[in-house]
């Protein structure tokens, strides 16, 4: 069954603080990994793509890294901001279609 | 427009009344997709339009729900005879092309109640 898995389901950490997120997926076959944040009552927002020749990827402050032999993922957010409080989605897409498979997001709170 | 508007933005409507939820994507964009995001949970993708066609419509949970994209831009989501468990936020994205790495860019959403 195709499934896309994260933890923590929640996490408190204060201003200033680093965190990783974690990603598990059973997608096959395996197209691109997706780090989305979205901030409550909105859209979420893209932060990174990754393919499967692609390890990590930078977005200023959050970096995301790939295993695809292990098929896990992490988002590294550096020096946190309170604007960093929102959930966020780890998304991975088939080879064929336009399938994606969302999981069920981490959210994260940054207290000051 | 400057990014993907959905309307309106919330909608309550009575069991077994018909509901039509609209999305603009973005100006140029070709591909657009429908999601329905259950509270504390991701979203869940329903269809997805590569200019007016629906290029993957499995996400679809059953014959009540129906997306048209007449005109290759704007695009409405219908549900029928509306149940409680269709209450939701339902997503819209777009892409500009559909490619597997593009970016998607989503919509605020509109939040379904059923009543």
């Amino acid at each position: 069954k195709n499934q896309v898995e994260q933890s923590p389901q929640s996490l408190i950490i204060l201003e200033g603080k680093n965190c990783t997120l974690q990603c598990n997926y059973t997608v096959s076959p395996f197209s691109n990994l997706r780090w989305y944040k979205q901030d409550t009552g909105r859209g979420p927002v893209s932060l990174t793509i990754m393919t499967f020749s692609e390890n990590t990827k930078s977005n200023g402050r959050y970096t995301a890294t790939l295993d695809a032999d292990t098929k896990q993922s992490s988002l590294h957010i550096t020096a946190s901001q309170l604007s960093d409080s929102a959930s966020y989605i780890c998304v991975v897409s088939r080879t064929y279609g336009q399938n994606f498979v969302f999981g069920p997001g981490t959210r994260l709170s940054v207290l000051p | 427009g400057a990014g993907v508007s959905q309307t309106p933005s919330n909608k309550v409507t009575e069991k077994g009344k018909y509901v039509e939820l609209r999305c603009d994507p973005i100006s140029g964009h070709t591909a657009l997709y429908w999601y329905r995001q259950s509270l504390g949970q991701g979203p869940e993708f329903l269809i997805y339009f590569q200019g007016t066609g629906a290029a993957d419509d499995s996400g679809l949970p059953n014959d009540r729900f129906f997306a048209v994209r007449p005109e290759g831009s704007v695009s409405t989501l219908k549900i029928q005879r509306t149940e409680r468990g269709d209450s939701a936020v339902y997503l819209c994205a777009s892409s500009l092309a559909g490619l597997h790495t593009d970016t998607q860019y989503f919509g605020p959403g509109t939040r379904l109640t059923v009543l």
